[in-house]
């Protein structure tokens, strides 16, 4: 099975910052990775798939990059409805996994 | 656009089997395209992918919850369903539906339902 460790596990950081979040994948999957952001009682909310396709309607100031075993999200001139928890997936085999979330905060 | 909708029950006693249903609006639930899963969310903690189930209704589910775990389809009426047997507090969690391409573009609003006797 694959594993998901991601990091850091929460981010302090300000209006118009740079965030960068990290997910490890314990066995290759090539580029089989999704980025969700979730709000606190919210459904997650696809933000990237396939590693670096940024889904319809999501701001630029979003992407992904990465492949093999090592992800990363970035999230440049943060805005203040960016405040979130954001997670990881790898969709390449089933059983699926997500990261443990990272939380966004002031 | 594709709309997912969870039902069921809000509290299960213990030892009781939980079951939840998902029904599907403005898309077809056999489009070989896709895969339906539940993934559910503990308070506070993050996200657990419980299984999957394809239109020909082949499942496939985590290695943690095999055992007490079915996920079944109904093309007829557009719908796919969770049960989980045995429950314990442990179980209390959202429950969220969803579609799978290559990811979950399409989820339920998610519905909680909480072990308690």
């Amino acid at each position: 099975d694959i594993q998901m460790t991601q990091s850091p596990s929460s981010v302090s950081a300000s209006v118009g910052d740079r965030v960068t979040i990290t997910c490890r994948a314990s066995h290759s999957i090539n580029d089989w990775v999704a980025w969700y952001q979730q709000k606190p009682g919210k459904a997650p909310k696809l933000l990237i798939y396939g590693a670096s396709s940024l889904q319809s309607g999501v701001p630029s100031r979003f992407s992904g990059s990465g492949s093999g075993t090592e992800f990363t999200l970035s999230i440049s001139r943060l805005q203040p409805e960016d405040f979130a928890t954001y997670y990881c997936q790898q969709t390449s085999s089933f059983p699926l996994a997500f990261g443990g979330g990272t939380k966004v905060e002031i | 656009q594709v709309q997912l909708q969870e039902s069921g029950p809000g509290l299960v006693k213990p030892s009781e089997t939980l079951s939840l249903t998902c029904t599907v609006s403005d898309g077809s639930i056999s489009d070989s395209s896709y895969h339906w899963d539940w993934i559910r969310q503990p308070p506070g903690k993050g996200l657990e992918w419980i299984g999957s189930v394809y239109y020909l209704g082949g499942s496939l589910y985590n290695p943690s919850l095999k055992s007490r775990v079915t996920i079944s389809i109904d093309t007829s009426k557009n719908q796919f369903s969770l049960k989980l047997a045995s429950v314990t507090a442990a179980d209390t969690a959202l429950y969220y539906c969803a579609r799978l391409s290559r990811a979950y573009e399409y989820w339920g609003q998610g519905t909680l339902v909480t072990v308690s006797s």
